[in-house]
């Protein structure tokens, strides 16, 4: 089955400062690859996916991930920082063969002022 | 296009007692996937529905069932509440026409006391 880790659990950063959170990915065939942030209180959204292709992936919000299969790696990254970034990160990977996605257990992120 | 609903917000129980949990899809989603998340982890995948029928589950005792009606909607239910119940409940839907990208909802938030 396939599994995630995510290495660091809190990171502070300063406003406007870059940004790389760190996905590991344990899975033998082609993952489907996702990260979703969460604010406090609430669901999970999107901010981008890697299913094939490119493996520079853009999403939103300014965030982007890439997809190093040697590494087996799928780190988010985002050049400057926001005050309004602060949440928890989660990284995850899919599959179609079955049908659970398998999440990190989260990256807390902090923005100094 | 009405996003993924998820009702109660909250939610308190006894150990022992029983409660249910709802869930209604996306527009045109016809899949839906239950997760729990407790405090400062990752969701885990508790089990999906697609078409009214069980398509995968995660690692949950039986304690842990589910229904899909036909309109999609889908409701989870607990028997038999330990502590270790209380979390938040994710509800995401999907389509295999999109993919089976996941769409979340804000949760139910469950303490058993």
């Amino acid at each position: 089955a396939q599994s995630v880790t995510q290495p660091d659990i809190h990171i502070t950063v300063s406003e406007g400062a870059s940004l790389e959170l760190r996905c590991n990915y344990s899975y033998g065939a082609t993952p489907y690859l996702f990260w979703y942030v969460q604010s406090p209180g609430q669901g999970l959204q999107l901010l981008l996916k890697y299913f094939s292709g490119d493996t520079l992936v853009q999403g939103i919000k300014g965030f982007e991930a890439e997809f190093k299969r040697s590494q087996s790696s799928f780190n988010l990254r985002k050049p400057s920082v926001h005050w309004s970034d602060a949440a928890e990160y989660f990284c995850a990977v899919g599959n179609m063969e079955n049908n659970d996605m398998r999440f990190g257990a989260g990256t807390r992120l902090t923005v100094k002022p | 296009e009405t996003g993924v609903t998820q009702s109660p917000t909250h939610l308190i129980k006894t150990r022992g007692q029983q409660v249910t949990l709802r869930c209604s899809s996306q527009s045109g989603h016809n899949t839906v996937s239950w997760y729990q998340q407790a405090l400062g982890q990752g969701p885990q995948f508790i089990f999906q529905y697609y078409r009214e029928e069980e398509n995968g589950r995660g690692n949950f005792p039986p304690r842990f069932s589910g229904l899909q009606f036909p309109n999609y909607s889908s409701e989870l239910n607990v028997n038999a509440l330990e502590l270790d119940d209380s979390a938040l409940y994710l509800c995401a839907s999907s389509t295999p026409d999109q993919g089976n990208e996941q769409f979340f909802g804000p949760g139910t938030r469950l303490t058993v006391l």
